[in-house]
């Protein structure tokens, strides 16, 4: 069964203090890794898309990287802005699907001033 | 910059009752998807439809659920039978193509 699974389930920072958020899979045949932030009440919002090892995407603070069975999030300098809970999700192989996201449980990421 | 959008944003239903959740999808997107998260729980699929049909749905869209796109806008996820474990937030999500989908700010389901 294609699982993913995400740690550590919840993160304190000081403002400033650079950490990582690892996403492990186990999916045959990877076709893509996504990175969402959801603030609470709210929709997954889309951060990053990863398709082969070795990859690395940025933006503003954020660093997503892959390897062939796991991925992380790097955080630099974070900000009490950046408080929320980050889903990392991988999308069923190919074979008949439409691409539909399997998604880990999250981890909840807290910034404190 | 373009988003989807979902009504309502809370729905309150009595155990039994029907309820249609509604969605707009961005403007030229092509592939559209329903999730639902259960509170403190992982984001689940239900359901992906493409070109007016429904090209996947997992096991819990069991025969309760259906969805349509009525129209060139709007895309809609019916329960017919509510049950208690029905109440969850349900996710609306669209994408151009099989890759990274938009989700919208989700429908919060209340059955009593």
């Amino acid at each position: 069964e294609d699982q993913v699974t995400q740690s550590p389930e919840a993160l304190r920072l000081q403002e400033g203090e650079s950490s990582s958020l690892n996403c492990s899979y186990t999916v045959s045949g990877l076709r893509g890794l996504f990175w969402y932030r959801q603030d609470p009440g709210k929709g997954p919002e889309f951060l990053f898309t990863l398709y082969s090892a070795g990859e690395e995407k940025e933006k503003e603070r954020l660093k997503a990287t892959l390897t062939k069975k796991e991925s992380f999030l790097h955080i630099t300098a974070p900000k009490p802005e950046d408080s929320a809970t980050y889903l990392c999700a991988v999308q069923a192989p190919y074979g008949g699907s439409q691409g539909n996201l399997i998604f880990g449980k999250g981890t909840k990421l807290s910034v404190k001033p | 910059e373009p988003e989807v959008t979902q009504t309502p944003s809370h729905q309150v239903t009595q155990m039994g009752q029907e309820v249609i959740l509604r969605c707009v999808p961005i403007s030229n997107h092509l592939y559209f998807y329903w999730y639902r998260q259960i509170l403190g729980q992982k984001v689940e699929f239900l359901v992906s439809f493409y070109n007016n049909e429904i090209s996947e749905k997992s096991e819990i869209f069991d025969d309760q659920f259906s969805v349509e796109r009525p129209d060139g806008s709007n895309f809609t996820l019916k329960i017919r039978s509510t049950k208690l474990e029905d109440s969850a937030m349900y996710f609306c999500a669209s994408s151009p193509w099989q890759g990274e989908q938009y989700f919208g700010p989700g429908t919060r389901l209340t059955v009593t």
